[in-house]
């Protein structure tokens, strides 16, 4: 079945620092997803990658579908307290398809 | 309508005790999804539901797990003779089809069994 693997499991930065993770699907994606969680809440939908080497951006925040439409990343520039949390990517495969999670990335910021 | 909401928020059973979850997606959204998150881990996908159709049920879910979404409206999530390891944040999500698919959370229900 379907599998989304995503790196690193955990990073931690100092306040001001960039920060990367990124995220590979056994099968091809119609389209990727990124969520954010918030220490005691739920996933927050941040963004959706639709086409092939998709490149999309929100402030500080940059994210990338893969030409082969199988992998992604999100780069946050210059880090902020605020963006505390774990960053979880999500694959849909096909028009019918389940969205499949990966196991996130924790970010912690340093201040 | 003021989102997705789970019922009830938490849930202290014991072992071997039967126990029902039900959500309610966005009124308009077509997909509903069941996910269990245990500490430290990504949504695990259990199930999901196009309308009333169950389309997937993850392999590894047991049997004790059956979910349902009558008349294409709220979902219940049901586990027969609960075991310890089915202590978990049960969530779920709904989202509309085509265009965008982004999933909705509602704030989940917690799960403990003693």
């Amino acid at each position: 079945g379907q599998q989304v693997m995503q790196i690193p499991q955990y990073q931690h930065v100092q306040e001001g620092e960039d920060f990367t993770t990124y995220c590979n699907s056994s099968t091809t994606l119609s389209n990727i997803q990124w969520y954010k969680q918030r220490p005691g809440g739920h996933p927050v939908f941040l963004i959706q990658l639709v086409k092939s080497g998709e490149v999309k951006k929100q402030k500080r925040l940059t994210f990338q579908f893969g030409e082969a439409k199988k992998n992604s990343s999100l780069h946050i520039t210059a880090t902020q307290t605020t963006d505390v949390g774990t960053y979880f990517c999500a694959g849909q495969g096909g028009s019918q398809g389940n969205l499949i999670f990966g196991k996130g990335t924790k970010l912690s910021v340093k201040p | 309508d003021t989102g997705v909401s789970q019922d009830p928020r938490h849930k202290i059973t014991k072992r071997g005790q039967n126990v029902t979850f039900r959500c309610d997606p966005i009124s308009e959204h077509n997909r509903l999804y069941w996910y269990r998150q245990t500490l430290g881990q990504g949504p695990e996908f259990l199930t999901y539901f196009q309308n009333e159709a169950q389309l997937e049920k993850s392999r590894l879910l047991s049997d004790r797990f059956s979910a349902e979404r009558p008349k294409g409206s709220f979902s219940t999530l049901e586990i027969q003779r609960t075991e310890q390891g089915d202590s978990a944040m049960y969530l779920c999500a709904s989202s509309s089809l085509g265009g965008r698919t982004e999933a909705f959370f509602g704030q989940g229900t917690r799960l403990t069994v003693v």
